[in-house]
């Protein structure tokens, strides 16, 4: 089946920095991407649609400005965090569709924030 | 929005038995999948299923899809410990996913 790769798969950083993840499709194009956060023993919960070219949507409660995403090409989509704090720590996974019922899932990033 | 309730949350069990595990909704759905995600990683598509009161089998696993499409079961049969991992369905898109099932499978 087809992948998505993300980058990197974990991430350590003090608080107020900045960090972005990757989110790439290896051998397909996605003009739509997903990303999620999960916290432990949690299920995924949809923060935002990346889409190519335009702004991306995103989910009631998620600030835009403290996740900003940025889908430049079909294959490439990045979540940054912006001034990050201890409570943003969590397990964060993209998604692309590979057909019209099929999602393939990135390996997820794993944040922590000291 | 459209709410997918699975059950039980969490199953500890030992090797040999047989489980199910429910995803139910107050909704009709289009299509629903289940999903395996084990620790640290993403998850894994196990199944679409698609008609109402379609059954899929993959080896030890069947998958039903209600007649109404409103709620999807999984069952295993003779469960083994690489069948541990967090069990979620999802509706079309993956935009909605129930809380998940962890499933402990013990030697």
């Amino acid at each position: 089946g087809a992948v998505v790769s993300q980058h990197p798969s974990w991430v350590i950083c003090k608080s107020g920095t900045s960090v972005k993840i990757e989110c790439r499709s290896l051998d397909f194009q996605a003009t739509t991407m997903f990303w999620y956060r999960q916290f432990p023993k949690q299920s995924l919960m949809l923060m935002a649609t990346s889409n190519e070219g335009s702004k991306a949507t995103y989910e009631q409660g998620v600030e835009k400005d403290k996740f900003l995403i940025n889908h430049a090409s079909l294959t490439l989509s990045t979540l940054t965090v912006t001034s990050a704090h201890p409570e943003d720590s969590s397990f964060y996974i993209c998604s692309a569709p590979g057909g019209p019922y099929e999602q393939f899932f990135g390996p997820g990033t794993r944040l922590t924030v000291l | 929005t459209q709410l997918l309730e699975q059950s039980p949350q969490f199953l500890s069990i030992q090797e040999g038995e047989n489980l199910t595990v429910y995803c139910n909704s107050s909704s009709v759905f289009s299509s629903l999948q289940w999903y395996r995600q084990e620790p640290g990683e993403g998850p894994v598509l196990l199944v679409t299923v698609v008609t109402g009161g379609e059954v899929k089998k993959l080896k030890r696993l069947t998958f039903q899809f209600g007649d109404a499409r409103k709620d999807s079961s999984l069952h295993i049969t003779a469960a083994q410990p690489g069948d541990t991992g967090l069990y979620l369905c999802a509706g079309p898109n993956t935009l909605t996913f129930g809380k998940g099932t962890m499933l402990l499978v013990s030697p």
